[in-house]
């Protein structure tokens, strides 16, 4: 079974700028969240969807936006890019609607720079 | 809210020895499960082990042990006999029952295994 694929793998925006990232979960999974990844910060989580519905959000401001299409492929938007968001996103998909007892597995990332 | 604490920022283990990360967390919730990631330098997370709160028996998966000492609310990862590829970020992360897909993180601790 083909794992957690992001992409794409790097990208460099400029301040002000607005940017989309894709992940296509595991085969079968409808849970998909998303993670930030900064030095500063650590691991963040962003947001979750399951089944195409927003369940769960972090704190993060309104800049950061999703979406899960009923293919269960997902994307996350950041408009008006900011120094501090670059990070590495980390996209992760579940077959379950709870980690309670099933664990999230992750894809490679995307790691984003704003310059 | 929950915390995930590791107090080791890094830690040098002989190959071949055995080494052991600290965990230690906070939540008021009951029901609660503890997972260990491995994060090598290629970014993604790895899923190492899984620990409830309710299982009696500490969780093992190959030369991976959880140190699950529910009083202390500590959940320590006990690694067995290094390998060179061990050389990677340790992330400790905890869900709640009731939470979805988000977990949330400690701030990691990088383990290098000399040989």
């Amino acid at each position: 079974k083909a794992g957690v694929t992001q992409t794409p793998r790097y990208l460099i925006k400029t301040r002000g700028q607005q940017v989309t990232l894709s992940c296509s979960p595991i085969s079968g999974h409808r849970s998909v969240s998303w993670y930030q990844q900064t030095p500063g910060q650590g691991l963040q989580f962003l947001f979750e969807y399951f089944s195409e519905t927003q369940r769960n959000k972090g704190n993060f401001p309104g800049r950061f936006s999703g979406r899960q299409f009923s293919n269960s492929r997902s994307e996350m938007n950041v408009s008006t890019l900011e120094l501090g968001d670059s990070a590495l996103y980390l996209c992760a998909s579940s077959p379950s609607p709870s980690s309670y007892n099933s664990p999230l597995h992750f894809g490679n990332g995307t790691r984003l720079t704003v310059t | 809210a929950q915390k995930i604490t590791q107090t080791q920022p890094g830690m040098f283990v002989q190959e071949k020895e055995a080494v052991t990360l600290d965990c230690t967390y906070d939540t008021s919730d009951q029901s609660y499960g503890l997972f260990w990631y491995k994060q090598p330098s290629s970014g993604e997370m790895i899923f190492l082990i899984y620990q409830g709160s309710y299982d009696e028996q500490n969780a093992t998966e190959g030369r991976y042990s959880l140190n699950f000492q529910k009083a202390r609310k500590s959940a320590n990862l006990v690694i067995s006999a290094s390998q060179l590829g061990d050389s990677a970020m340790y992330f400790c992360a905890m869900t709640l029952n009731n939470a979805g897909n988000m977990l949330t993180f400690g701030g990691g601790t990088r383990l290098m295994v000399k040989p």
